[in-house]
């Protein structure tokens, strides 16, 4: 069973479409996280979750929205995309809080191309 | 505030030579240090971690990094390169305390040549 997974792996789509990538993780973890990859393979957080209630929000346009209905799941949803949207989108989850000393748990990726 | 520097983002080196992957840090409280690999096409792998206890640390696949505080580096490092190294290494920090943002490196290509 794979641990994180995500759907779809990869999503094609016009400028200004609404699209939603899914994130399941079945580890019992209590924190989960997206990450931005871009072209560069620069990591950068986005958002983390801890037993659904959002932690961290870094500077990412209010067109991202996350949501957490249950602590094994966490979506992400992205309105009116504009091409420098196009990357890489990780999932991830991690046993405690965000940060410390646990190892966090990637799932395969999404890659999202924006036309 | 905590950041990670990866010096050099391409590694080139002859399979079985020595792989010597750089990261140095900066953080105002004291560091958890993390390695991580990622391979074309996959998400990223936990390779080891530093957490306060020893500070030569032993990870998988024959790496190991060892925590530095004067040096404020945690370099990572193989004995003999294998092909199937090659990959994306990834250098994080996290802060034992306060914010608890995770912070990664720019990464690291390792390229091994047969």
């Amino acid at each position: 069973d794979t641990a994180v997974s995500q759907t779809p792996k990869y999503l094609v789509t016009q400028m200004g479409n609404d699209k939603s990538i899914k994130c399941e993780q079945n580890l019992g973890h209590d924190t989960m996280y997206w990450y931005k990859q871009d072209s560069k393979k620069f990591l950068k957080i986005m958002f983390s979750y801890n037993n659904k209630e959002l932690i961290i929000n870094e500077t990412v346009p209010n067109r991202f929205s996350p949501k957490s209905p249950d602590k094994a799941h966490l979506n992400l949803h992205i309105n009116s995309l504009e091409l420098g949207d196009s990357a890489v989108y990780f999932c991830a989850s991690s046993q405690g809080l965000a940060g410390g000393q646990d190892t966090q748990y990637f799932g395969p990726g999404t890659r999202l191309t924006v036309l | 505030a905590q950041s990670v520097t990866q010096l050099g983002s391409h590694v080139s080196v002859s399979e079985g030579a020595l792989v010597l992957l750089r990261c140095n840090y900066s953080s105002s409280v004291p560091p958890y240090l993390f390695w991580y690999v990622q391979y074309p096409n996959q998400g990223l792998q936990l390779l080891l971690k530093y957490t306060s206890a020893a500070t030569l640390v032993k990870g998988i696949n024959g790496f190991e990094a060892e925590f530095k505080k004067s040096e404020t580096s945690f370099h990572l490092t193989k004995p003999s390169a294998h092909m199937s190294d090659a990959a994306e290494y990834f250098c994080a920090v996290s802060p034992s305390g306060g914010s608890y943002i995770p912070t990664f490196g720019r990464g690291t290509s390792l390229i091994v040549h047969p």
